[in-house]
């Protein structure tokens, strides 16, 4: 079965220093995705990033990249130069049942930047 | 261009009462997936709708139900609430077949007293 793991209940980062979110996954797919959402104290899950585990080069979007580790099943996300505004949840997911099936997502990790 | 919008956005009911939310997709998705997500966990799928039919099913009981409109707009009903379904409901589309994330909306906070 899927299982994501996220071993970090909170982080903290001083606001413009880089700060790497952990993620492990467990899945026997063969093909498969992972996701990155931010989820504010508005409660909306906001996606970051996605990485496919058939993509030869790691994904960045902006500020985010993941540092994609396929032998040792972790994708963990980097946020560079951090802002005040990412003091927030962050979740990582997966789909369940292939690509087209739906997340199961970790537990999450509270990130809290320091002016 | 709106995202997903799902109303009301609080509500409190009474132990043993029925509830129903309700979920308009993004524009031009026509996948509806509803999860929870209880306080201080990550959200747990109940269910996905598509052409009108749901499609997979999480690990709920059948108290939860729900529907989809044929402009694909989605409800979820809980019946014979119980506290512990005091949670976040999230509402999130998709275009079926396109890889890619699902865009969530900002949930409903439903409270059982």
């Amino acid at each position: 079965a899927q299982k994501i793991t996220q071993t970090q209940p909170g982080m903290f980062v001083q606001e413009k220093e880089a700060v790497t979110l952990d993620c492990t996954y467990d899945t026997s797919d063969q093909s498969y995705g992972l996701f990155w959402y931010k989820q504010p104290s508005s409660g909306e899950m906001i996606f970051l990033i996605y990485q496919g585990s058939y993509d030869e080069q790691n994904a960045t979007e902006g500020r985010y990249s993941l540092n994609f580790q396929k032998a040792r099943k972790s994708a963990n996300l980097v946020i560079s130069a951090s802002q005040l505004g990412d003091s927030a949840m962050y979740f990582c997911a997966a789909p369940y049942g292939g690509s087209q099936g739906n997340l199961i997502f970790g537990k999450g990790t509270k990130l809290s930047v320091k002016p | 261009d709106a995202g997903v919008t799902q109303s009301p956005t609080h509500l409190i009911k009474t132990r043993g009462q029925q509830v129903t939310l309700r979920c308009s997709p993004k524009s031009g998705h026509d996948t509806v997936s509803w999860y929870q997500q209880a306080l201080g966990q990550g959200p747990q799928f109940i269910f996905q709708y598509y052409e009108e039919e749901e499609r997979q099913r999480g690990n709920f009981p059948d108290r939860f139900s729900g529907h989809q409109f044929p402009n694909y707009s989605s409800e979820l009903n809980v019946n014979a609430l119980l506290l512990g379904d005091s949670a976040l409901y999230l509402c999130a589309s998709r275009v079926t077949g396109r890889k890619g994330g699902y865009t969530f909306g900002s949930g409903t906070r439903l409270t059982v007293v």
